[in-house]
């Protein structure tokens, strides 16, 4: 069984352009959700897919999209980005909530 | 809305001492769950416990336990003669509802713990 797998780990962007940040689920794991954690806060939550569809989305502007593949693998795509998106991004997949959540381990964004 | 409140910011312990964090959360749901989480230098989070509301019963898994008191709202974590490898950020987290999907956690920000030698 594999765990909750994100890349890149690392990555610097310049303010205005775009990114995609990946994730590859736990196996068997149909839900996905991802988190914005800033420096010295708690995790945000930018949005969840399950099977397919967005079914919940925290406060974010619509230039934070997302994906989820058929094999429940899932992208995190941020448009325009500003100094402020600068954090560490992290996924989390889930069965269902009965179960808990596995985090990855991060992609660590700095906007320039 | 859900709100998770760690008034503990940072606590230093000396190795061998028990630990006490707090978690205070907020919701008008009667079915819930809560989390505590660890979270190393590393960035990944480590799941720790999980417990739903209608379950008050503590815990104990090793060195670590759970009171959970509904009266009080209340989820505190202690660990028991901590160790320096117990040195990381800790976070109590809520979600509510009783389905899969929608499930977000809302997360307190956070308690750093740091055990001394």
């Amino acid at each position: 069984e594999t765990g909750v797998t994100q890349s890149p780990t690392h990555l610097i962007k310049t303010r205005g352009q775009q990114v995609t940040l990946r994730c590859s689920s736990q196996s068997g794991h149909n839900t996905v959700s991802w988190y914005q954690q800033a420096l010295g806060q708690g995790p945000q939550f930018i949005f969840q897919y399950y099977r397919e569809e967005e079914n919940g989305r925290g406060n974010f502007p619509p230039r934070f999209s997302g994906l989820q593949f058929p094999n429940y693998s899932s992208e995190l795509n941020v448009n325009a980005l500003e100094l402020d998106d600068s954090a560490l991004y992290l996924c989390a997949s889930s069965l269902t909530q009965f179960y808990g959540y596995t985090f990855g381990s991060g992609t660590r964004l700095t906007v320039v | 809305a859900q709100k998770v409140t760690q008034a503990q910011t940072e606590i230093s312990v000396v190795e061998k001492e028990d630990v006490t964090l707090d978690c205070v959360y907020e919701t008008r749901d009667t079915t819930y769950y809560l989390f505590w989480y660890k979270q190393p230098p590393s960035g990944e989070l480590v799941f720790l416990i999980r417990r739903n509301s209608f379950d008050e019963q503590n815990e104990i898994s090793g060195r670590y336990s759970w009171n959970f008191q509904k009266s009080t709202s209340s989820f505190n974590f202690t660990i028991t003669a901590s160790q320096v490898v117990d040195s990381a950020v800790y976070f109590c987290a809520l979600s509510v509802g009783d389905t899969g999907a929608n499930s977000k956690l809302t997360f307190g920000k956070g308690i750093t713990l740091s055990v001394r030698p």
